[in-house]
């Protein structure tokens, strides 16, 4: 199994600040990994995939980044819809998510 | 625009079989380019995908829960199912079903999810 680990666990920003997420695998997965943003009581959303492809409909201050085993997800300006949690998923060796990384306001 | 709701039982006792069905609006499962997969989210933890079917039959598992889970398809119904067998309290979670590209494929379509509580 291919175990995804997502760091920091909770991120702590203002509006307008640039986001850096990040998530390591623990055997290379090429760049077949994928963003996702939740927000409470609602289902996943995807954002990102192959690691760097936006989602159709997704805003351009999402960009995605990485290969191998080592990836970031990147919010260049943080807008108040953006506060959620992120899940990274790979493709490479079935279907696993990472654990999330929680963007809450400062 | 497609949509998918998944209904069942918000309640199953310990040992018993979870059954969720998953109805499908605004697009035909027995499309060519798609599979139908069930992901779960236990009350404030992570995602996991359980497994997904195509509507030929062929279905993938994820392999901790293969041995528990059934996923199926009826196309005349544009709907798809999950069973999941001898449940514990730790089956309990909010279960999604999806739309994917590709069996391993992450969904991009996902229903709003349901909760099914499993206790005695």
């Amino acid at each position: 199994e291919i175990v995804l680990t997502q760091y920091p666990a909770t991120l702590s920003l203002s509006p307008g600040e640039r986001a850096t997420l990040s998530c390591r695998a623990s055997q290379n997965v090429s760049s077949y990994l994928a963003w996702y943003q939740q927000k409470p009581g609602q289902a996943p959303r995807l954002l990102i995939y192959d690691a760097s492809s936006r989602a159709t409909g997704v805003p351009a201050r999402f960009s995605g980044s990485g290969s191998g085993t080592d990836f970031t997800l990147t919010i260049s300006s943080l807008e108040p819809e953006d506060f959620a949690v992120y899940y990274c998923q790979q493709r490479s060796f079935w279907l696993t998510f990472g654990g999330g990384t929680k963007v809450e306001i400062k | 625009q497609l949509q998918l709701q998944e209904s069942g039982p918000g309640l199953v006792k310990p040992s018993e079989t979870l059954s969720l069905t998953c109805s499908v609006s605004g697009g035909s499962i027995s499309s060519s380019s798609h599979y139908w997969g069930w992901v779960r989210q236990p009350p404030g933890k992570g995602l996991e995908w359980i497994g997904s079917t195509y509507y030929s039959g062929i279905t993938y598992y994820t392999p901790s829960l293969k041995s528990r889970v059934t996923i199926s398809a009826d196309t005349s119904k544009n709907q798809f199912f999950l069973k999941l067998s001898s449940v514990t309290a730790a089956d309990t979670a909010v279960y999604y079903c999806a739309r994917q590209d590709g069996w391993n494929y992450g969904p991009n379509y996902w229903g709003q999810g349901t909760l099914v509580t499993v206790s005695s």
